[in-house]
């Protein structure tokens, strides 16, 4: 399988700063890359889908103001969380995929903790 | 309607059991299957994906699909302790979105 590479895996920040969180595929160009989010035990929410060049789709109920995605290549994406708030808190993962018709592979994840 | 459904379990089996997870989806644009497998505390790993109607074999597994039935399932043959885990399935829908199911965990017992 393709290898994508998320940082960083793990991260602590106070409440109102901002985080960035990068996605790159290592050894294929990714056309589209996707971003989710988990909450303990529960499943994966699609929160926005990027493409290279281009603006990315957010799903209903995510701020685009808030979490800010770049996919400025195509092997790079990034998540910003701005002014981060302890309901932030949660695992963001990202995927990425050659063709948005055929299968995605996920990053390694990023555990984000707002205190 | 939730647009892909599964059972969240757990689902317990035998060491060297078969292991059935189902899956339904509600999107009929739906294009592409998928089915991850994710540890505690771990993002995904992709086990298979299927596009077209009928089974998928890849060693001790196999997807089937059913598109008029709008259902697609997981067989695990032989079913070990480490597969234990959350088993995930994906649907790409006519929009490209993949939309994922809320799991089922999976308990093998030695």
């Amino acid at each position: 399988g393709a290898v994508v590479s998320q940082h960083p895996s793990r991260v602590i920040c106070k409440s109102g700063t901002s985080v960035k969180i990068e996605c790159r595929s290592l050894d294929f160009q990714a056309t589209t890359m996707f971003w989710y989010r988990q909450f303990p035990k529960q499943s994966l929410m699609l929160m926005a889908t990027s493409n290279e060049g281009s603006k990315a789709t957010y799903e209903q109920g995510v701020e685009k103001d808030k979490f800010l995605i770049n996919h400025a290549s195509l092997t790079l994406s990034t998540l910003t969380v701005t002014s981060a708030h302890p309901e932030d808190s949660s695992f963001y993962i990202c995927s990425a995929t050659r063709d948005p018709r055929t299968e995605a592979f996920f990053g390694q994840g990023t555990r984000l903790t707002v205190v | 309607q939730k647009e892909v459904e599964q059972n969240s379990g757990p689902l317990s089996v035998p060491e060297g059991a078969i292991a059935s997870l189902n899956c339904t989806y509600s999107d009929r644009g739906s294009q592409s299957f998928f089915w991850y497998r994710q540890y505690s505390g771990k993002s995904p790993e992709l086990i298979m994906f299927i596009y077209s109607n009928g089974d998928k074999e890849d060693g001790r597994f196999t997807a089937q699909l059913n598109k008029a039935s709008q259902y697609v399932s997981l067989l695990i043959r032989d079913s070990q302790p480490s597969d234990s885990a959350t088993y995930l399935c994906a649907v790409r829908t006519g929009g490209f979105k993949t939309i994922f199911g809320a799991g089922t965990r999976l308990f093998v017992k030695a």
